[in-house]
């Protein structure tokens, strides 16, 4: 499982676009990048995930490089609403379906009026 | 939108006592997960299973917990003796086969409080 880091904390405002990196420096070819939100006393919430380029869905984008090092998971026009725990990981998901997430302490998001 | 539920939402209990908490997968997926998190920490992995058995399980998983999935439907983990520190939120999930396994569906969480 690839370590990743992403920041602690991160503040924004209303109708702001969002944008949280997570960093991967150890991802193998076989690795996917997964996102997941979690709001306080809720399961976590998977978001999107991706294996290079761009991935859009209707709750957000995922914008992977070529080195796939680093990843990219932008909110657009944040409401209060999205304040969250957000986490990123990394792995190839290929034990069968019977892979144990590793979760981080993730980035922890605040929306502001 | 199918979901995951989970009963009940909150358990208390008393040290030494077996708990059962139940879940319900989505009704297509065929791996199931238990997880939890003491407050303020991260969400630890407990144990997955699939075609009736555990495929996978942590060192938190030991003797004291196990997992049923009594009927075609219910998904349960036991706590066979309770202690202070089982005090936490957990989550069931669920997978979809032939989907990566990164994909996970959680349940909304049993909170247990241990007295």
């Amino acid at each position: 499982l690839a370590k990743t880091t992403q920041p602690i904390s991160m503040d924004s405002y209303e109708g702001q676009e969002v944008n949280i990196t997570c960093s991967h420096n150890n991802i193998a070819t076989n690795d996917y990048i997964t996102w997941y939100q979690q709001f306080p006393s809720q399961g976590p919430r998977f978001i999107i995930q991706g294996y290079k380029t761009k991935v859009t869905n209707e709750v957000a984008s995922l914008f992977i490089p070529a080195d796939r090092k680093s990843s990219t998971l932008s909110l657009p026009r944040v409401s209060l609403s999205d304040t969250a725990v957000y986490y990123c990981l990394v792995g190839d998901g290929s034990g069968g379906g019977a892979d144990g997430l590793t979760f981080g302490k993730g980035t922890h998001l605040i929306i502001q009026p | 939108e199918p979901e995951v539920t989970q009963t009940p939402s909150h358990q208390v209990t008393q040290m030494g006592q077996e708990v059962i908490l139940r879940c319900v997968p989505i009704s297509n997926h065929l791996y199931f997960y238990w997880y939890r998190q003491i407050l303020g920490q991260k969400v630890e992995f407990l144990v997955s299973f699939y075609n009736n058995e555990i495929s996978e399980k942590s060192e938190i998983f030991d003797d004291q917990f196990s997992v049923e999935r009594p009927d075609g439907s219910n998904f349960t983990l036991k706590i066979r003796s309770t202690k202070l520190e089982d005090s936490a939120m957990y989550f069931c999930a669920s997978s979809p086969t032939g989907g990566s396994s990164y994909e996970q569906y959680f349940g909304p969480g049993t909170r247990l409080t241990v007295t």
